[in-house]
């Protein structure tokens, strides 16, 4: 079964400082992986995710995240930290045994100081 | 704005009462998905339709749950017999194809509190 663990339930940063937002995956087959975030009374967003090919997936709002497979991680970052950022974050794996469904981490909440 | 939306938004209900949730997908997005998410948890898979077949449930959906997509469009999680255990926030996503790297748009979920 596909799973991912996300490091850290809580994460602050500076208006302006690097975002890091650790994930790491298990998987027996290659992982199709997805970073979400979720803003207040919102939806789940997509912000991005890899499938095949570049390791390195930008996506909306500044975000970037690295599949390392010899790391079985997929972090997400952002070199400067808006305000605007502050919400929860959801990394996610493909389930292939279950329609591919997601399963997600428990999430880290990003908080950004003024 | 056609996105995913879900009624109602947020749902109280005393133990033991039934509630029936509704999920109106993306137009033409033949997969739905149902989520339960809880305080401080990410989001757990249930149930998912492809077109109007219900293909898998999650261990999670107890024979007190059951979820229908009639005509292949709406859907609708019913449960019965609620108890406390059921406080949580109910997601609906929709998707169209059906392979691994479909991405998945999410609704903004029916928040459930039971008494």
């Amino acid at each position: 079964a596909q799973s991912v663990t996300q490091l850290g339930s809580h994460v602050s940063v500076s208006e302006g400082a690097l975002v890091l937002l650790r994930c790491n995956y298990s998987s027996s087959v290659p992982p199709y992986l997805f970073w979400y975030v979720q803003y207040p009374n919102q939806g789940l967003q997509l912000l991005l995710k890899y499938t095949t090919g570049a390791t390195l997936v930008k996506g909306i709002n500044g975000f970037e995240a690295e599949f390392k497979k010899s790391e079985t991680s997929f972090h997400l970052t952002k070199p400067s930290a808006h305000m605007s950022d502050a919400a929860e974050y959801f990394c996610a794996v493909s389930a292939q045994s279950s329609g591919y469904a997601l399963n997600f981490g428990k999430g880290t909440s990003l908080l950004v100081t003024p | 704005d056609t996105g995913v939306s879900q009624n109602p938004r947020h749902k109280i209900t005393k133990r033991g009462q039934n509630v029936t949730f509704r999920c109106d997908p993306i137009s033409e997005h033949n997969r739905l998905y149902w989520y339960r998410q809880t305080l401080g948890q990410g989001p757990e898979f249930l149930t998912y339709f492809q077109n109007e077949a219900q293909l898998e449930k999650s261990r999670l959906l107890s024979d007190r749950f059951s979820a229908e997509r009639p005509k292949g469009s709406f859907s609708t999680l019913e449960i019965q017999r609620t108890e406390q255990g059921d406080s949580a926030m109910y997601l609906c996503a929709s998707s169209y194809g059906g392979g691994t790297t479909d991405t998945q748009y999410f609704g903004p979920g029916t928040r459930l509190t039971v008494l």
